[in-house]
């Protein structure tokens, strides 16, 4: 079946640090590969996504890059704010499926 | 104005009762789906709805039932409540299910049995 492994926290860093958060899949096929923040209280907000192996998703920041030959899609920031804490969810879709399989979250802190 | 919308954001009862969860989308979308999300907020999906025929139900206990009068409204009906259902339940919707667009979620609905 399939499923998405990230590390689960949680990550305390200082602000303008580096960061990394590791996301692995099992996946039949090629699936897509997204990044979902949740920031307290709130729902979910796409944060970037990649749809091949290979392709960069990026946006306010963050990167992920779809890494087929090692089943990863690792969000990477480079000087993370305050602002940035909240718990990021790697999720995936399966080829001819519908509903996504999601990580369990890594919450995410950081301090000034 | 809001893609997805939910009511109510927050729901509290008693077990052994039955309610209702709404969801509405305005984005013209074909899919939509509900998530739930538990205590240690792990998502899982439980249903989707395209053009009001049920394509995925993840093992879901049938006392939970989607309804869909719509191709803009699934409703989540939960009958018999019961203290594991306490959850923050998530509606979503999506073009074209499956090709590797994003889906949009609602702000969430927390669900609380006592």
């Amino acid at each position: 079946g399939n499923s998405v492994t990230q590390m689960e926290g949680p990550v305390t860093l200082s602000e303008e640090a580096f960061l990394t958060i590791n996301c692995t899949y099992t996946a039949t096929g090629y699936p897509s590969l997204f990044w979902y923040v949740q920031y307290p209280g709130e729902g979910l907000q796409l944060l970037l996504k990649a749809t091949k192996a290979d392709d960069k998703g990026s946006n306010k920041g963050f990167e992920a890059t779809y890494r087929k030959e090692t089943t990863s899609f690792h969000l990477e920031k480079g000087s993370v704010q305050v602002s940035d804490s909240a718990v990021y969810f790697c999720a995936l879709l399966a080829r001819g499926a519908d509903g996504l399989t999601f990580g369990k979250g890594t919450h995410l802190i950081i301090q000034p | 104005d809001t893609a997805v919308s939910q009511t109510p954001k927050y729901l509290v009862t008693q077990m052994g009762n039955d309610k209702s969860i709404k969801c509405e989308q305005n984005l013209g979308h074909d899919t939509m789906y509900w998530y739930k999300q538990d205590s240690k907020k792990f998502l899982k999906i439980m249903f989707s709805y395209n053009n009001k025929e049920l394509i995925i139900n993840e093992t879901v206990p049938n006392r939970f039932s989607p309804k869909s009068p719509d191709k803009a409204h699934l409703n989540l009906h939960i009958n018999s409540l019961e203290l594991g259902d306490s959850a923050v339940y998530f509606c979503a919707s999506s073009a074209n299910p499956g090709t590797g667009v994003e889906q949009f979620f609602g702000p969430g609905t927390r669900l609380t049995v006592l």
